[in-house]
């Protein structure tokens, strides 16, 4: 258990709806970050929050948002969504070193 | 062009036996070197981290060696266990950016 936890477990949806994922970070850890894995594909790299504040942004879609609340937990908001959505979302936290990223158990988003 | 790349792609092998997974990348400067292992359907796990200026890391069976000249890294499993089979991710960090690179992993898979 890396003490991340994110939460749908499983999320089925349909083309053009809204969900929203969320993540808490590991205690302690400021940062944040949002991952993408389609089947079979690598990790890719979305967002990045630390402290609250925008941080990085990788190869993040204007239909997805992000936000780090007060409390260090996040939300990623994804709009519009299409079939080519569906894929393991991954949330990360790290220290204040960001030399080791624990990741969560993931949310698997299936759009129909 | 991805600046972390992963060879093989798959490979399977017999209970017991000896791997080795290679991992080529041209991040630089770079801070650290990192491998995760990825259990089907799960988040990913770190296995090793490496500065660097260290050669070599181990934990348990598993031995990340790194040559910083030539840009390149292993991952050597000793006898390999049903539990092995996962994917191998290999992350390098660089060392002024919080955005990690990504190899696409290798597969391997343990037989009995």
């Amino acid at each position: 258990d890396s003490g991340v936890t994110q939460t749908p477990k499983h999320l089925i949806t349909a083309t053009g709806q809204r969900v929203t994922l969320r993540c808490s970070p590991r205690s302690g850890d400021l940062s944040v970050y949002w991952y993408q894995q389609s089947l079979d594909q690598g990790l890719q790299f979305l967002i990045q929050y630390y402290n609250g504040e925008e941080r990085a942004k990788g190869n993040i879609l204007e239909r997805f948002s992000a936000q780090q609340f007060p409390d260090l937990h996040s939300e990623l908001n994804l709009s519009s969504l299409e079939l080519g959505d569906s894929a393991l979302y991954f949330c990360a936290s790290s220290g204040r070193s960001g030399n080791e990223q624990f990741f969560g158990p993931g949310t698997r988003l299936t759009v129909l | 062009k991805n600046q972390v790349e992963q060879s093989p792609q798959s490979l399977i092998i017999l209970e017991g036996k000896n791997c080795t997974l290679q991992c080529n990348y041209t991040v630089s400067p770079f801070s650290n070197l990192r491998w995760y292992k990825q259990d089907t359907g799960r988040g990913p796990v770190s296995l090793t981290i490496m500065t660097f200026s260290e050669n070599t890391k181990s934990n348990g069976r598993y031995t990340a060696t790194l040559d910083a000249d030539t840009k390149q890294s292993s991952l050597h499993i000793t006898a390999s266990q049903l539990s092995d089979s996962a994917s191998y991710i290999c992350v390098v960090s660089p060392l002024d950016d919080y955005k990690l690179s990504f190899g696409a992993g290798t597969t391997v898979t343990v037989r009995a």
